[in-house]
């Protein structure tokens, strides 16, 4: 398996403008996070899928970011309008987890997606 | 509330050094603990995973201690390499899909 892939690798926007990156988690696994990291406050979780459902997406900073997964293998995060202080580096993960028993595996992170808002 | 600490915030050794990261945390309940490793410009990748009940666990030239009682963790790097030189990243978890991050520990390792 190639682990998660995210794309793009980096992409530069101008304000205002939508923007969407887009994961593909190991085959096989049921969860799916988002996160963003950034100097000031590290890493931190944006939503959560299990099994393609949104599970938590309390970490969702306003109504201008939405996430998807329309399917097991596919997710999309998007932000509309963007802004400077979304510049960040956005990662996907993955991993599975045994939801009854409280168990999960290690999460499996993509090499991120560097969003640059000018 | 929950939260992981970190110290040093950065650190600079000499190759062929070795060195100790510290990580506290007030997370509750609390499931896991998790050391990773992030290179610049890459993901985290994992380096130990330990439970309540485990109070060391090695990865190669990488060793994690847990203390639950005072709810300390550290990371020892033996005889340090120039590769080692990344974030290292302790992650506490209470639940089954919260994970608690510091903010990390950059290591610089010199020839």
């Amino acid at each position: 398996d190639a682990g998660v892939i995210q794309s793009p690798r980096h992409e530069v926007t101008e304000m205002g403008q939508e923007v969407t990156l887009r994961c593909k988690p190991i085959s096989g696994h049921n969860s799916l996070f988002w996160y963003r990291q950034t100097m000031m406050r590290g890493l931190e979780l944006l939503i959560y899928f299990n099994n393609n459902v949104p599970i938590d997406d309390s970490g969702m900073p306003e109504d201008r970011f939405s996430a998807k997964m329309p399917n097991a293998s596919f997710s999309t995060l998007k932000i509309q309008p963007s802004e400077p202080r979304d510049s960040a580096v956005y990662f996907c993960a993955s991993s599975l987890s045994d939801v009854r028993r409280g168990r999960n595996t290690e999460a499996f992170f993509g090499q991120g997606t560097r969003l640059t808002v000018v | 509330k929950n939260q992981v600490e970190q110290s040093p915030q950065s650190l600079i050794i000499l190759e062929g050094k070795n060195c100790t990261l510290q990580c506290n945390y007030t997370v509750s309940p609390f499931s896991n603990l998790r050391w990773y490793k992030q290179d610049t410009g890459r993901g985290p990748v994992s380096l130990t995973i330990m439970t309540f009940s485990e109070n060391t666990k090695s990865n190669g030239r990488y060793t994690a201690t847990l203390d639950a009682d005072t709810k300390q963790s550290s990371l020892h790097i033996t005889a340090s390499q120039l590769s080692d030189s990344a974030s290292y990243i302790c992650v506490v978890s209470p639940g089954i899909y919260k994970y608690i991050f510091g903010t990390g520990t950059r290591l610089k390792v010199l020839a």
